[in-house]
């Protein structure tokens, strides 16, 4: 299996423009989640999906922010417009199952610079 | 609030060392605790310890799961260079479904 796909690997974008990063989790994996790391704040949940439906956006840290899902081997992230402080690695996730009880797989990340 | 809290935050050993890494937590409704490695990149799976099988093994390391103390240890007998990564413990609420992540322990094995 390729593994949890994630595009771009680095984006470097101007504060005030739409930034779009894209993710294909392993197939047949039914969850779907995208978190941020940062050196300050660590590894954050920011949305998860069952069944390409949004289950839990509480983790979104504005409505700049926005997840779709549009069917299970693709999911996107957008920050519209970006700001300096939105720079983070930003990871997608899949698991098979529930996942208070299941591993997830960790794609490579998509590394933003917002400057 | 549920928090993990991962000690030490960091730590410096040579090759050949013991090291024992820390995780305790505050969990609503507690499922699992997962640990991760996380070198340059994405963090990659080690374990996952539950009520059903709180301690697991694998080559050098290995990691117990003491859930009357909230808590888990991951041991890395033996360290080697290629050991030197960002160490995660990530817990798993049947509550909420999420995997709440500590801050990590960065461990750096020196030749």
């Amino acid at each position: 299996d390729a593994g949890v796909i994630q595009s771009p690997r680095h984006e470097v974008t101007e504060m005030g423009q739409e930034v779009t990063l894209r993710c294909k989790p392993i197939s047949g994996h039914d969850y779907l989640f995208w978190y941020r790391q940062t050196m300050m704040r660590g590894l954050e949940l920011l949305i998860y999906f069952n069944n390409n439906v949004p289950i839990d956006d509480s983790g979104m840290p504005e409505d700049r922010f926005s997840a779709k899902m549009p069917n299970a081997s693709f999911s996107t992230l957008k920050i519209q417009p970006s700001e300096p402080r939105d720079s983070a690695v930003y990871f997608c996730a899949s698991s098979l199952g529930w996942t208070g009880g299941y591993e997830q797989y960790f794609g490579p990340g998509t590394r933003l610079t917002v400057t | 609030e549920d928090k993990v809290v991962q000690s030490p935050l960091s730590l410096v050993v040579h090759e050949g060392d013991t090291v024992t890494l820390n995780c305790s937590y505050e969990v609503t409704n507690f499922r699992s605790l997962l640990w991760y490695k996380q070198e340059k990149k994405a963090p990659t799976f080690l374990f996952m310890l539950t009520s059903s099988g709180i301690e697991k093994k694998s080559g050098r390391l290995s990691s117990i799961l003491d859930k009357k103390e909230l808590s888990s240890i991951l041991n890395i007998t033996a360290t080697q260079t290629g050991d030197s990564a960002i160490y995660l413990c990530a817990v798993g609420s049947s509550n909420t479904g999420k995997l709440i992540f500590g801050q990590g322990t960065t461990l750096q094995v020196k030749p």
